[in-house]
């Protein structure tokens, strides 16, 4: 069975302070994985796509990498602007070409000043 | 370029009635995505759409739930009857096409149930 599982469930972090979150997933042919960002309030927005083991992705202070069995989204720095909820979603391949995000739970950030 | 607009962004009905989502997507986005999502968790599929043919609905409790995108462009994804379970925010996302892996998500619709 297809299963996303996030780490931590929260994070509590000072400004500054760098950390990273987890992303491991179980999942028959991985088309890709992906990181959205979550405001309270409003939809996942999209932040990267990962598609092989090995790649990387950096966006101003957030770079995601990608392992055979999970993915991390390091933090560089942290503002406060950065608290957010962060989802990870793996996409597996199915006959006929349909695919389905599969999303984690997300990890909730708290950046302090 | 507009995002994806749902309506309404809020709604409160009592158990046992009925009640109605609609999404526009991001123009020239063939593929529409329903997601529900349950507080501190992630979203779950409903049901997508490649144009107006519905090609994933497995999670979907026909029982209750149904939506159709006529045309291909809107959609309308409908309960009846609500039950108290049902309380959570209905999402919706589009992509270019099924291919595209990189989805848009509107605001959500977020309901309540009492």
């Amino acid at each position: 069975e297809d299963q996303v599982t996030q780490s931590p469930e929260a994070l509590r972090l000072q400004e500054g302070e760098s950390s990273s979150l987890n992303c491991s997933y179980t999942v028959s042919g991985l088309r890709g994985l992906f990181w959205y960002r979550q405001d309270p309030g409003k939809g996942p927005e999209f932040l990267f796509t990962l598609y092989s083991a090995g790649e990387e992705k950096e966006k101003e202070r957030l770079k995601a990498t990608l392992t055979k069995k999970e993915s991390f989204l390091h933090i560089t720095a942290p503002k406060p602007e950065d608290s957010a909820t962060y989802l990870c979603a793996v996409q597996a391949q199915r006959s006929g070409g349909y695919n389905k995000l599969i999303f984690g739970a997300g990890t909730r950030l708290a950046v302090h000043p | 370029e507009a995002g994806v607009v749902q309506s309404p962004r809020y709604k409160i009905i009592e158990k046992k009635q009925p009640v109605a989502f609609w999404c526009n997507p991001i123009s020239g986005h063939n593929t529409l995505y329903w997601y529900r999502q349950n507080l501190g968790q992630g979203p779950e599929l409903l049901i997508r759409y490649e144009n107006e043919e519905a090609v994933d609905d497995s999670q979907l409790p026909k029982d209750r739930f149904s939506a159709e995108r006529l045309k291909g462009v809107d959609s309308t994804l409908k309960i009846q009857p609500a039950e108290l379970g049902d309380s959570a925010v209905y999402l919706c996302a589009s992509s270019l096409n099924r291919a595209n892996t990189e989805a848009f998500f509107g605001q959500g619709t977020r309901l309540t149930v009492v």
